[in-house]
């Protein structure tokens, strides 16, 4: 069974203050590894997608990166904008029609 | 930038009730999804969708719950007889293709009374 563990559930920054979220997974065949950022009362919104250990996606002041049982999302002088909870999930192949596996989330919140 | 819309945002239902849950996918989209939140817990997967045809889908997805895509636009839910624990927040996702990003909606809130 696909599993996919996120920490920490919540982390508190003072804007400026960069850090990493963790996205550790268990899948039989990885197709993608996907985040996305959920705001309160909202559906998740798509921040990248990865494929294969290595790569590495930036977008602003986040950058994702990815190995073969983990993914991390750095964030870099978060401002109070970047609020959210980012979810991890990920997509296995063989007989899989592109169902998503998601983590509980991290939470994070920026001081300003 | 096109969107995933869902209606209603909110809907509250009476136990054993059936309920209609309804999407309207992006246009050039081809694969469509539900997936659900209880308050508190993990985004889980309902089923998938692709050319008129359930996909995959979960345990959660027992005979009481269907999907259509009745007329080539809107992609609905329907809860046959609603329990108690279906209380969650519904959301649809569709993608280009399967193992293409998936792009949500809002969701649906459904309290079940």
């Amino acid at each position: 069974e696909d599993q996919v563990t996120q920490s920490p559930e919540a982390l508190r920054l003072q804007e400026g203050e960069s850090s990493s979220l963790n996205c550790s997974y268990t899948v039989s065949g990885l197709r993608g590894l996907f985040w996305y950022r959920q705001d309160p009362g909202k559906g998740p919104e798509f921040l990248f997608t990865l494929y294969s250990a290595g790569e590495e996606k930036e977008k602003e002041r986040l950058k994702a990166t990815l190995t073969k049982k983990e993914s991390f999302l750095h964030i870099t002088a978060p401002k109070p904008e970047d609020s959210a909870t980012y979810l991890c999930a990920v997509q296995a192949g063989g007989t899989s029609y592109g169902k998503l596996t998601f983590g509980q989330g991290t939470i994070l919140t920026v001081h300003p | 930038e096109p969107e995933v819309t869902q209606t209603p945002s909110h809907q509250v239902t009476q136990m054993g009730q059936e309920v209609i849950l309804r999407c309207v996918p992006i246009s050039n989209h081809l694969y469509f999804y539900w997936y659900r939140q209880i308050l508190g817990q993990k985004v889980e997967f309902l089923v998938s969708f692709y050319n008129n045809e359930i996909s995959e889908k979960s345990e959660i997805f027992d005979d009481q719950f269907s999907v259509e895509r009745p007329d080539g636009s809107n992609f609905t839910l329907k809860i046959r007889s609603t329990k108690l624990e279906d209380s969650a927040m519904y959301f649809c996702a569709t993608g280009q293709g399967v193992y293409q990003p998936q792009h949500f909606g809002d969701g649906t809130r459904l309290s079940i009374l």
